[in-house]
């Protein structure tokens, strides 16, 4: 119940390209969704996230969308660029348990130019 | 704003020695603090919650003495590896919680550390 599980675990697209990450969750407590990025040996970076309240979350060219009857939420990027390739994690979380991130596996993104 | 960082970035230890990372949040408070273990291709997992002023809850499986966890201050976690061995070789990263942001939680840039 606590997993996170991500597809697909790589996945690679030319510039321009619209890569789609997506997660589906069991935990129905959970209520905090955010995805990071991360760059080869550094820290994981907090791209967007969202809160079941909403079905769809835009920043930039990073668009999340939920579906919270399904229990599933994925990562939609815009126009991807070469820049873009990296791993990307989604997480889940109870907000205001304060408690840890869940992870999913990662998905690791190459776009091609 | 929401920076997090680590101290040091990488180290190498001999076998035996323990190694102290240090974890800062250094524009905001927080209250609650994780530390995290990251193997090569894989995903991060979770070792354990550090809250200030209270004692570290570890992860099954983690051991308490072997990484000591310490919150003494909403900036400051340390995390310590005690009698390192190669095995304890891994990426490790911290995060801060910044409920003054609506739950966001933000990771340090991540301590390699090599146990030879």
């Amino acid at each position: 119940q606590q997993q996170v599980k991500q597809s697909p675990q790589s996945l690679i697209v030319q510039k321009g390209g619209i890569p789609i990450i997506n997660c589906a969750y069991e935990n129905t407590a959970f209520d905090y969704f955010p995805w990071y990025q991360q760059f080869p040996g550094k820290g994981p970076a907090l791209l967007i996230a969202i809160r079941p309240d909403v079905s769809e979350k835009k920043e930039g060219r990073f668009t999340i969308s939920f579906n919270k009857s399904a229990k599933q939420f994925s990562l939609h990027i815009m126009d991807s660029q070469p820049g873009d390739s990296a791993t990307y994690f989604c997480a889940a979380s109870k907000e205001q348990a304060g408690t840890a991130l869940i992870f999913g596996k990662g998905t690791t993104l190459s776009v091609s130019s | 704003g929401a920076v997090v960082s680590q101290h040091p970035s990488w180290v190498i230890c001999k076998s035996g020695t323990s190694v102290k990372i240090e974890c800062r949040s250094l524009d905001f408070q927080a209250t609650t603090m994780f530390w995290y273990r990251q193997f090569p291709k894989q995903s991060l997992m979770l070792m354990a919650t550090s809250n200030e002023g209270s004692k570290a809850t570890y992860e099954q499986g983690v051991e308490k003495d072997k990484f000591l966890i310490n919150h003494a201050s909403l900036t400051l976690s340390t995390l310590t590896v005690t009698s390192a061995h190669p095995e304890d070789s891994s990426f490790y990263i911290c995060s801060a919680l910044s409920t003054g942001r609506g739950y966001e939680q933000y990771f340090g840039p991540g301590t390699r550390l090599t146990v030879t």
